[in-house]
Formats: C-alpha cells, sequence, structure tokens
C-alpha cells in the first residue's frame, strides 16, 4: 500500500497566489522527498528534508516537517502557469535499499 | 544530456507476449531502481539494484517478472505473458545518494 496520501487530491489557483500541498505517512522515515510529474512524463525532484529537520527552502518552495505527527507540506509561492502539474511526497525509511514510497498525489493547475 | 534514459517509451502489445525494456542511467550512479504507475497513482517500488547486484525486490513483482543489470550498467526488465493489469508506466531512477533521479518511463499498454 502506498506510504502518504496527499491532500488535496486536486487544487485549481490563480496565478500568483500561493499553493499549500499537505503529505501524512504512516511509518517512521528517513527523509521525505518532494516530486513534481508534467503531464505523460517523469518525475522531477524537487526538494529533499531529514527527518531531523523541520524546514527547508529551495527557491519558490517551502517544505515542512513534522515527525510527530507524521507530516510534511509544500509550500509554493507566486505560482506560474508552468508550475502545473501533480506533486508526489514520497517517504524513505532508510531500509538498504532507500526505495521511495510514493503518496496518490495533489493536482494542482495554476489559471494564467 | 546525461539524465536516465529509457526505452521503448511506448509499448503495445497483446496478452500473452513477452515484453523488455532498458533503462540507461546517470552513467556514475551505482543505484538502480524500477517503480510501476498507474493511472492517477504514484509510482510503486519494484526493484532495486547496488551496482549489478539485485538486492531487493518488491512482492508486485510476479515471477512472470525478472530484471537485470549486468555489468551494473544499463538495466532490463522482462514480462513474460503480459496480462491486461500490467498495462502502466515503468520508471527506471538512478541514485548516488538519496536523491532518485527518473527517466521519462515507459508507457505499457496490453491489448
Amino acid at each position: 500500500s502506498q506510504q502518504g496520501e496527499e491532500d488535496p487530491q486536486a487544487l485549481s489557483i490563480q496565478e500568483g497566489e500561493n499553493a499549500t500541498m499537505n503529505c501524512s505517512y504512516k511509518t517512521s522515515i528517513n527523509n521525505l522527498q518532494w516530486y513534481r510529474q508534467n503531464s505523460g512524463r517523469g518525475l522531477v525532484h524537487l526538494i529533499l528534508i531529514r527527518s531531523n529537520e523541520r524546514e527547508k527552502h529551495s527557491g519558490r518552495l517551502r517544505v515542512t516537517l513534522d515527525t510527530s505527527k507524521k507530516s510534511s507540506s509544500l509550500l509554493i509561492t507566486a505560482s506560474r502557469a508552468a508550475d502545473t502539474a501533480s506533486y508526489f511526497c514520497a517517504t524513505d525509511t532508510g531500509t538498504g535499499a532507500n526505495n521511495l514510497f510514493f503518496g496518490t498525489g495533489t493536482r494542482l493547475t495554476v489559471i494564467p | 544530456d546525461t539524465g536516465v534514459s529509457q526505452n521503448p517509451r511506448h509499448k503495445i502489445t497483446k496478452r500473452g507476449q513477452n515484453v523488455t525494456f532498458r533503462c540507461d542511467p546517470i552513467s556514475e550512479h551505482n543505484r538502480l531502481y524500477w517503480y510501476r504507475q498507474t493511472l492517477g497513482q504514484g509510482p510503486e517500488f519494484l526493484t532495486y539494484f547496488q551496482n549489478e547486484a539485485q538486492l531487493e525486490k518488491s512482492r508486485l513483482l510476479s515471477d512472470r517478472f525478472s530484471a537485470e543489470r549486468p555489468k551494473g550498467s544499463f538495466s532490463t526488465l522482462e514480462i513474460q505473458r503480459t496480462e491486461q493489469g500490467d498495462s502502466a508506466m515503468y520508471l527506471c531512477a538512478s541514485s548516488l545518494g538519496l536523491t532518485q533521479y527518473f527517466g521519462p518511463g515507459t508507457r505499457l499498454t496490453v491489448l
């Protein structure tokens, strides 16, 4: 079964607005990563936050992690039409393979 | 471009046929992963290689699936006796550290 669940499943905003997506997961993690996937294309890595970190920034992205609540959020500020995509959180439980467990994704639409 | 590449990008086959996909990882990456993604879902882990050794396999990887990574470079994923339920996007990823870099995927349609 999927490790993570994203909320909301779909989000539609106007260009320039901020977008917030949430992710909840079930087991202890080593790190949590956010990926973007444009329609019909591969996944692009956005940001990684380790279990001992609480917040991380990268350009217009801000990620928070609350390990006590087993949740994370991704904030995209000043959204652009090009941000339209599906966003997935993925957890690395720290086992030998470091394989990722993905959530079901949030479909973000940014209206120009 | 030195990213992860996958071939073919699309494959349509009839039920019962065998198919093989190829993944070429980023050249210095020793770790290689295969995932499967169905419509509306996130990717699900299938198997993992460190160099040429296949170290982990998911329960999703039935005995009709086999993966290899000879010489620790490219990898192949073969599905024998395909079923309609095998229709999905098959994604390959490689890594050197914690971040995995994904290829564009191979979309399989089983008729």
